[in-house]
Order: C-alpha cells, then structure tokens, then sequence
C-alpha cells in the first residue's frame, strides 16, 4: 500500500515571499503520478500541479514549481510572489500508473499568506 | 461547461438510517471517483466508476456503495449511518480512462452530518 506523508500541518508566508511544502511518499511502485492539491476555505478542491514518475524535469505551472526527488521520495511544492489568494489547505497525492483515478492523499498542510 | 454538481450540498441525518449522495460529472467525463473527508481520517478513496463499472474500490465497510448511470451519473449510498460516518463527501471527474494523465475536477463535496 503506498503512503503519503506531508510533516507540516501549518505553515505562513508573508505575501510576495516564497514558501515551501514538504511531501514525502512510500511506495514500490516505479511508473505512478504525484500531485499537489488545494483546497480552499469553499472546500473546492483544485489541481495545482502533477508529475509524472518517469519525467526528470520538475513539473512547473505559473508561480508553482515542484521538486521531485525519486530516489528520496519526496515531492516538494515551491510557491513564489505568495499571493493572498494562496491561503489553503494543500494536499499531496499519489496514485499508480494503470490505476486509474484513484488518489492517495497526505494529511495536508494548512497555508496562511499574510498581507 | 458547467463544473462537477454534487446534490444535496448537506444533509443531516441520525444513526440507523440510509442517505443517497448525487454526483453530476461534467459532460462528457465518463469516470466519476468518490473520497470521503474527516478531519481525523483525512482524505480517503471511497471508490471510481467509469462507464457504469466499478474500477476501483478503496478500504471501506460494505455499507458504502456506489453506481453509475448510463449518462454517468453516480450516486453513493449509505446504509446504516454510523456517527463516524459525518463527513465531506467530494466527488471528482476526469473525461477519458487515461486515470491521471487526465485533469480530475472536484465537485463542491456534500456534508453530512450524522446524528
């Protein structure tokens, strides 16, 4: 069974700085996907960014950009120009290659960008 | 296009009874999956459908199941409420069978509240 750890349930940032979360993943699998999530204070939960295993190169999508570590098993989400509207609950997920929509989720890391 | 619909968007109900849970994908997604969301348990795979078949099925009693219709449609269902079955119940479609190559996106979850 894969799992998916994520070691900071709260972390702030002050707007326009760069912050980092942490996610880590145990899993005996070589072919899966890694995705980051948030979830707004509506509840809406929205895809930020995903990673295919087999692809070295860090997945990147506007001002978030991941750091993919395989050999390690770690999966970091970077935000940068934190901006107000980034204030989430964020969640790392897992899933296996061929195995269609079904996701693994951490515990999830409480975001709160201050002004 | 219209996003994923979840209906009713809350229900309270009390132990022993049985609710319906309603799950309109957007058009022309074929896969629906459902996750159920505690603060305790976090973020759990209750199960997917895609074109009418169930594909995958996560850890849960049998008193969680699930269907979906020819114009897929779900509906999840459960019978014999416990107290710890309050929770945000989120459902999430994608348009083909190629699992997470494809974008899941989220419905607005129903919250149940189990008395």
């Amino acid at each position: 069974a894969q799992t998916v750890t994520q070691s900071q349930p709260e972390m702030s940032v002050q707007e326009a700085e760069t912050v980092t979360l942490s996610c880590t993943y145990d899993t005996s699998e070589n072919n899966y996907y890694l995705f980051w999530y948030k979830q707004p204070p509506s509840r809406q939960m929205i895809l930020v960014i995903r990673q295919e295993a087999y692809k070295q190169q860090n997945a990147t999508e506007n001002r978030f950009s991941v750091n993919f570590q395989k050999a390690a098993k770690s999966f970091s989400l970077k935000i940068s120009d934190s901006q107000l509207g980034d204030t989430a609950m964020y969640f790392c997920a897992f899933t296996r290659h061929n195995a269609g929509n079904m996701l693994t989720f951490g515990g999830g890391t409480r975001l709160m960008v201050k002004p | 296009k219209a996003g994923v619909t979840q209906t009713p968007r809350y229900l309270i109900k009390t132990r022993g009874q049985q609710v319906t849970l309603s799950c309109s994908p957007i058009s022309g997604h074929r896969s629906v999956s459902w996750y159920q969301q505690t603060p305790g348990q976090g973020l759990q795979f209750l199960f997917e459908y895609f074109s009418e078949t169930q594909r995958n099925k996560g850890n849960f009693p049998g008193r969680f199941s699930g269907r979906q219709f020819s114009n897929s449609r779900s509906e999840m269902n459960v019978s014999t409420l416990e107290l710890g079955d309050s929770a945000l119940y989120l459902c999430a479609s994608s348009g083909t069978d190629y699992g997470p190559l494809e974008t899941q996106y989220f419905g607005p979850g129903t919250r149940l509240l189990v008395l």
